[in-house]
């Protein structure tokens, strides 16, 4: 069964930093691209980056652009976002989703999200 | 970037009705569109993918057409458990853009 569990969410002042993980199971994490997408609450879905399988190419919506880092460990089968510079608008749940293995995205499989509150 | 518009934003309709929501694209992107599921507090859940193909253990009452601009998702025959938020979401190239929502509300 695939499983993607999303962690390290929490409150943070603007400013701050914060580090997502998402630990993959029930899959070959290494053959797949690896996407993150946010929702804020109230709101509507935002991709906002995805990894390649063997992390060597990524991007992102622009505006996390030089402020949120994805990065990969197939070893560890987990995913991980780097967040810096957080402000009030990067308040949601960020979930974690299995994306393609060659072609088109589509988001197959996701967590059950961890939230993220921006707030002084 | 390409901007995804759903039409409309909420709709209100009855158990058995057939229901069609619409996305449009700001520019071509062919047949790479897929549509999600939401239901409150759990995480999207892959419909379609490529504009027309139903993903593995979607009933068939759902089906998706279009390509370039336009496309549209039906759902034939409204069960009570299709009650839910639908987004499209392009899939050619990043930035992947979801439109904004359509909440699909029982009258």
């Amino acid at each position: 069964e695939v499983q993607l569990v999303e962690s390290g969410g929490g409150l943070v002042q603007p400013g701050g930093s914060l580090r997502l993980s998402c630990a993959a199971s029930g899959f070959a994490f290494s053959n797949y691209w690896m996407s993150w997408v946010r929702q804020a609450p109230g709101k509507g879905l935002e991709w906002v980056a995805n990894i390649k399988q063997d992390g060597g190419e990524t991007a992102y919506v622009e505006s996390v652009k030089g402020r949120f880092t994805i990065s990969r460990d197939n070893a560890k089968k987990s995913l991980y976002l780097q967040m810096s510079t957080l402000r009030a608008e990067d308040t949601a749940l960020y979930y974690c989703a299995r994306d393609k293995e060659v072609g088109p995205s589509l988001l197959d499989f996701w967590g059950q999200g961890t939230p993220v509150t921006v707030s002084s | 970037d390409i901007q995804m518009t759903q039409s409309p934003s909420s709709l209100s309709a009855s158990v058995g009705d057939r229901v069609t929501i619409t996305c449009r694209a700001s520019q071509s992107i062919n047949n790479y569109l897929n549509w999600y599921q939401q239901k409150p507090g759990k995480a999207p859940n892959l419909l379609i993918y490529g504009a027309s193909s139903l993903q593995s253990g979607v009933p068939s009452r759902f089906s998706g057409s279009g390509s370039g601009t336009y496309f549209t998702l039906t759902i034939n025959s409204l069960q009570p458990e299709d009650f839910a938020t639908y987004y499209c979401q392009k899939s050619d190239r990043t930035p992947l853009t979801f439109g904004g929502g359509t909440k699909v509300e029982i009258k």
